[in-house]
């Protein structure tokens, strides 16, 4: 079975620094990856998704890594700001999961302070 | 544009009441998703439906039924809630046709008493 790992679980930075966030996964046999942001009482926003065979996705400031091999994926934020402050979850779909079913990390709590 | 749209947003039950989460989207998908979000637990498959009138039993099935209507339309059925079941739910669909992009409601948050 697909286990997702994010690490660390909980990050605060004072704003402007440049920030990586952390999802590792056991089994490197997967059709993508995605990640998503969660603020606070509402649901997940997609950000960005990784094809298996792509090995970097950027928008804006965020950059998305993967290295399927390794079973590892890393979130860039650059110049953090107050407002990307949220929750960041990263999730797997396996290759074999027929109905598209998507294996998801803990999330990262990140709060970027002024 | 609506994306994925849940029905209600909070509800609050009695032991053994039944409710019906709704959930609609208008994205043209195929696949649909209900999960449920608890503390500690991250985010868990209840079931997921493939295409109209089809339908599968995800991680933690017990306790739910669902019905995909049509394309558009997959609702969550509670027959006999428990307090267990209070959780936030939410709903996805997902884009076959193009990435394969996951897109979420903003969720029901149900408190079983």
């Amino acid at each position: 079975k697909q286990e997702v790992t994010q690490i660390p679980a909980a990050l605060s930075v004072p704003e402007g620094e440049n920030l990586v966030l952390n999802c590792s996964f056991t089994d490197s046999a997967i059709y993508n990856l995605q990640w998503f942001r969660q603020d606070p009482g509402k649901g997940l926003t997609s950000l960005l998704l990784i094809q298996s065979s792509q090995r970097e996705q950027t928008s804006g400031r965020l950059n998305a890594s993967l290295d399927k091999s390794s079973g590892r994926s890393t979130l860039y934020i650059a110049a953090s700001q107050p407002g990307d402050s949220a929750t960041y979850l990263c999730a797997v779909r396996p290759r074999g999961s027929t109905l598209g079913r998507l294996y998801f990390g803990r999330g990262t709590q990140l709060t970027v302070w002024p | 544009n609506a994306g994925v749209t849940q029905t209600p947003k909070f509800q609050v039950l009695k032991t053994g009441q039944s409710m019906t989460l709704q959930c609609a989207q208008d994205m043209n998908h195929n696949s649909m998703y209900w999960y449920r979000q608890d503390p500690g637990m991250g985010l868990r498959l209840i079931y997921y439906s493939a295409s109209e009138g089809t339908t599968d039993k995800g991680e933690v099935p017990n306790g739910y039924n669902v019905s995909r209507l049509n394309k558009r339309e997959f609702s969550l059925r509670l027959e006999s809630a428990a307090p267990s079941q209070t959780s936030v739910y939410f709903c996805a669909s997902r884009d076959h046709a193009n990435t394969g992009e996951l897109f979420f409601g903003e969720g029901s948050r149900l408190t079983v008493l």
